[in-house]
């Protein structure tokens, strides 16, 4: 059974630093790997997709890894903004499921 | 807009008393999917459907009914037999997905069910 952890569960920094966040998997057979963003008391919105065959996803200040063999995915946030403040959650997909971690919660104080 | 939308923002629940949680999607996926949020814990599936009238139980069906009998809408029905069901629930569709691969899954804005 896929179990993903990602670490920090938390991370506070202020504003304008380069960050990365972590997530770990433990069955390396999967067709891709999402990261999402939540606010509080809101849905998911789909960050990145990276397709089991590709390396890295970038878009705009965002840029995921994958690392399938090792079951690692890091999220690198660049000149992070207050408004980057949310829970990032990783998701690798088995087959046709989705299987989430628990979510790293950032602060950006100004 | 394309999108999904669920409804009820917020819902309560008395003792005994099934409730359904409507999601509707306008972006013409084939896959929809229901899943339930608690604090501290991951999202973990409930109910998930590939095509119209077929659908497979996820990790927590027990307590849970869906119907798919149309492509736009995936209603979840929160049976009495379902004894913990406070939490946020979460709609998502994506592409077809049938033969595994790569299509985002998104999301609706969830509904929170509370017990009266």
């Amino acid at each position: 059974k896929q179990e993903v952890t990602q670490i920090p569960a938390a991370l506070s920094v202020p504003e304008g630093e380069n960050l990365v966040l972590n997530c770990s998997f433990t069955d390396s057979a999967i067709y891709n790997l999402q990261w999402f963003r939540q606010d509080p008391g809101k849905g998911l919105t789909s960050l990145l997709l990276i397709q089991s065959s590709q390396r890295e996803q970038t878009s705009g200040r965002l840029n995921a890894s994958l690392d399938k063999s090792s079951g690692r995915s890091t999220l690198y946030i660049a000149a992070s903004q207050p408004g980057d403040s949310a829970t990032y959650l990783c998701a690798p997909q088995d087959f046709q499921k989705l299987v989430f971690g628990t979510g790293t919660r950032l602060l950006v104080s100004p | 807009d394309g999108g999904i939308t669920q409804s009820p923002k917020y819902l309560f629940r008395k003792e005994g008393q099934n409730v359904t949680l409507s999601c509707e999607q306008n972006l013409n996926h084939d896959a929809m999917y229901w899943y339930r949020q608690d604090p501290g814990q991951g999202l973990r599936l409930i109910y998930y459907s590939q095509i119209v009238n077929d659908f497979q139980k996820g990790d927590i069906a027990e307590g849970y009914s869906v119907s798919r009998e149309k492509k736009e809408s995936f209603p979840l029905t929160v049976t009495s037999a379902q004894k913990n069901p406070t939490a946020f629930y979460l709609c998502a569709s994506s592409m077809e997905t049938r033969t595994g691969g790569n299509q985002p899954q998104h999301f609706g804005d969830g509904t929170r069910l509370s017990i009266l």
